[in-house]
């Protein structure tokens, strides 16, 4: 059981905007940045937004992050088959002394 | 071009220790503000930090795992040694080192499944 809530599941279509959550706590994303990983099938993850909202180089902007309180979100804009993945949000806990991660969201491009 | 590839058995007998091996190229672990982390998943599973090492031999572990990790480095060889003792089967995961700058991971390696079975 992870210290961070994140929806088991999300879905859309080709073109659509998707938002995925990532809820936690004060002493992990309220006082820390967020990192997004973005994991596809059979594949090691891939860092995909970091310190919150900042995109590494080669990650399309149509993905965006942004942090508010104690919660965290993800918004894929235009939907492509592609993005059909595993996604996790990811701070460091001050209280663990250590990263944590979320349950993870699994993405379905219908 | 930075690379990193996790090495070990692929199956270990419950309570024994596994000993995992991180090579990794394109950076040094002698460099400021540099640490090599462990991660593993469980079949089908989220993801779960395990272990962390700093460019200045500052070592971290998770809290619920402390007692079992130990995370060690050889700045020559460029390689980070995970070990963890009493493995369980439920254990059994894809384990991956990564880089670490700062708060995130940007580099991992592909991963190494483990099997803990008698």
């Amino acid at each position: 059981q992870s210290v961070l809530t994140q929806p088991p599941s999300a879905s859309g279509t080709p073109g659509q905007r998707v938002t995925i959550s990532c809820s936690g706590s004060s002493s992990n994303i309220g006082s820390n940045v967020v990192n997004w990983y973005q994991q596809l099938p059979g594949t090691a993850p891939k860092l995909l937004i970091y310190s919150n909202n900042q995109r590494p180089s080669g990650v399309p902007d149509r993905f965006s992050g942004s942090k508010s309180g104690t919660s965290a979100s993800l918004v894929i804009s235009g939907l492509q088959s592609e993005d059909e993945a595993d996604y996790y949000c990811a701070p460091w806990d001050d209280s663990l002394n250590g990263w944590v991660f979320g349950g993870g969201t699994k993405l379905t491009v219908l | 071009q930075i690379t990193l590839r996790e090495s070990g058995p692929t199956l270990v007998k419950p309570t024994q220790a596994l000993t995992l091996t991180c090579t990794f190229s394109g950076f040094s672990l002698s460099t400021s503000g540099v640490g090599v982390g462990w991660i593993r998943q469980p079949p089908g599973k989220a993801l779960e930090w395990l272990a962390v090492i700093y460019w200045d031999d500052d070592k971290g572990y998770s809290p619920s795992l402390k007692s079992r990790l130990t995370i060690t480095k050889d700045t020559s060889k460029n390689q980070v040694v995970l070990t963890m003792t009493n493995m369980d089967p439920v254990d059994t995961a894809t384990y991956y080192c990564a880089r670490t700058t700062m708060t995130l991971f940007d580099y991992w390696g592909q991963g190494t499944l483990v099997t803990v079975s008698s």
